[in-house]
């Protein structure tokens, strides 16, 4: 069974840029969440989609945003980078039917963001 | 608002010994669950071991066991028979019951582990 699968794994943006990150869930989930690491502000809940609908948003500025797909995979954009978004972006899927604990989250690998 | 603190920022072992990661939280919820997962140097987050908030019973895992306290709001894992592939970044996780797939992160400990 293949895993979460996220893209690309690194990347380069200038301030000002956008991004677009992609995931890629295990299939048969229907959740796909967002996560950012940081050294700083460690890992931080950026928002989660069930079923083509964002369920739940972090604490995050109205320039990140995300979509999901009717094959459930998720795509998140960040716009107008600031060198504050350089980070670790870390998707995770779950089978998400609202069953809790059953619903543990795989993550991907995450894709490396760093704006200079 | 949930919290979960990690207040061992490294810690370090010998290979084959035993280890404790300690984990608070706070919560004012009744139902939830709570997580162990790691991180090695690859970056993938893998879980390693969860607990059921409802359930008396500490979870086991092989070499991995947690030591749940639940009016005490605790949450340590025990990782015994230390092997060098345990090295990582340990996070503790706490994630609400009520069909919210948010995970509330501590901000980890580094394990070492000695040859």
């Amino acid at each position: 069974k293949a895993g979460v699968t996220q893209t690309p794994r690194y990347l380069i943006k200038t301030r000002g840029q956008q991004v677009t990150l992609s995931c890629s869930p295990i299939s048969g989930h229907r959740s796909v969440s967002w996560y950012q690491q940081t050294p700083g502000q460690g890992l931080q809940f950026l928002f989660e989609y069930f079923s083509e609908t964002q369920r739940n948003k972090g604490n995050f500025p109205g320039r990140f945003s995300g979509r999901q797909f009717s094959n459930s995979r998720s795509e998140m954009n960040v716009s107008t980078l600031e060198l504050g978004d350089s980070a670790l972006y870390l998707c995770a899927s779950s089978a998400g039917q609202g069953t809790g604990g059953a619903n543990v989250l795989t993550f991907g690998a995450g894709s490396r963001l760093t704006v200079l | 608002a949930q919290t979960v603190t990690q207040s061992q920022p490294e810690m370090s072992v010998q290979e084959a010994e035993t280890v404790t990661l300690s984990c608070t939280y706070d919560t004012s919820e009744s139902d939830y669950y709570l997580f162990w997962y790691k991180q090695p140097p690859s970056r993938q987050m893998i879980l390693v071991i969860r607990q059921e908030a409802y359930k008396q019973q500490n979870a086991t895992e092989n070499r991995f066991s947690v030591n749940f306290q639940k009016a005490a709001k605790s949450f340590s894992l025990k990782i015994s028979d230390s092997q060098l592939g345990d090295a990582a970044m340990y996070f503790c996780a706490y994630r609400s019951g009520f069909g919210n797939e948010k995970l509330t992160f501590g901000t980890g400990t580094r394990l070492t582990i000695i040859p």
